[in-house]
């Protein structure tokens, strides 16, 4: 699976919007961008995908750049229940050995103040 | 809720023992994932089955195995434990064979603390 590349972290306050972005120059033509995240204690939670056009969600917004070659999932108003790690993730279309294995990286550690 | 169901929560054992972490897939799901967290190592994929079958491997240890029942629910074995075994081991599970357009469904995850 391609490269994908995040901040470490960013920081928020309650009930502002925010802007997790992600670069991923070397996505290829059938590559997905998916989105997960990890509350503390708890196992990975699935956010959105997308493959080149944004999509909207019960939780969040996803943007894809027109290139594709970056994107930014978007929280549009966040909670303290956001704080998290979020994951971006490209997974492709051809599945060979990596049927269907998500390829986790270090992620960006969201803070949200009150 | 995930609909994925990881037992037991908490295993603490002593080196050389060997442990079972059980997972029930979400209703409808025939793939099953099996990832190990820990602080350096981050989310690490292990193995996956599709109904019933072997379908790809990560990084497991020989000392490791897992199967994936007719039921659809998966274990995954723990042998001759060391201390760098003690991790958060999760479970996860989707509809299909391939997660490019699916979501994966995690567990909640079993904490194994090898003493």
């Amino acid at each position: 699976d391609a490269k994908t590349t995040q901040p470490n972290s960013m920081e928020s306050n309650e009930e502002e919007p925010v802007h997790l972005p992600c670069n991923h120059s070397t996505i290829s033509g059938t590559d997905y961008i998916h989105w997960y995240r990890q509350l503390p204690s708890q196992g990975p939670e699935y956010v959105i995908h997308g493959l080149t056009s944004n999509v909207n969600n019960r939780m969040a917004s996803l943007a894809i750049a027109e290139d594709r070659k970056s994107s930014t999932l978007i929280l549009h108003r966040a909670t303290l229940r956001d704080a998290a790690v979020y994951y971006c993730i490209l997974r492709a279309i051809a599945g060979g050995t990596s049927y269907g294995k998500l390829t986790f990286g270090q992620g960006t550690i969201l803070t949200v103040h009150p | 809720d995930s609909g994925v169901t990881q037992t037991p929560k908490h295993l603490i054992t002593a080196t050389g023992q060997r442990v079972t972490l059980r997972c029930s897939p979400r209703s409808g799901d025939l793939s099953v994932y099996w990832y190990q967290q820990s602080l350096d190592q981050g989310l690490q994929f292990l193995i996956q089955y599709y109904n019933g079958e072997e379908r790809a491997k990560g990084n497991i240890l020989e000392r490791f195995s897992a199967q994936q029942f007719p039921d659809l629910h998966s274990e995954l074995n723990l042998s001759s434990l060391e201390l760098g075994d003690s991790a958060l081991y999760f479970c996860a599970s989707s509809t299909t064979l391939s997660s490019y357009n699916s979501p994966l469904h995690f567990g909640n995850g079993t904490r194994l603390t090898v003493t």
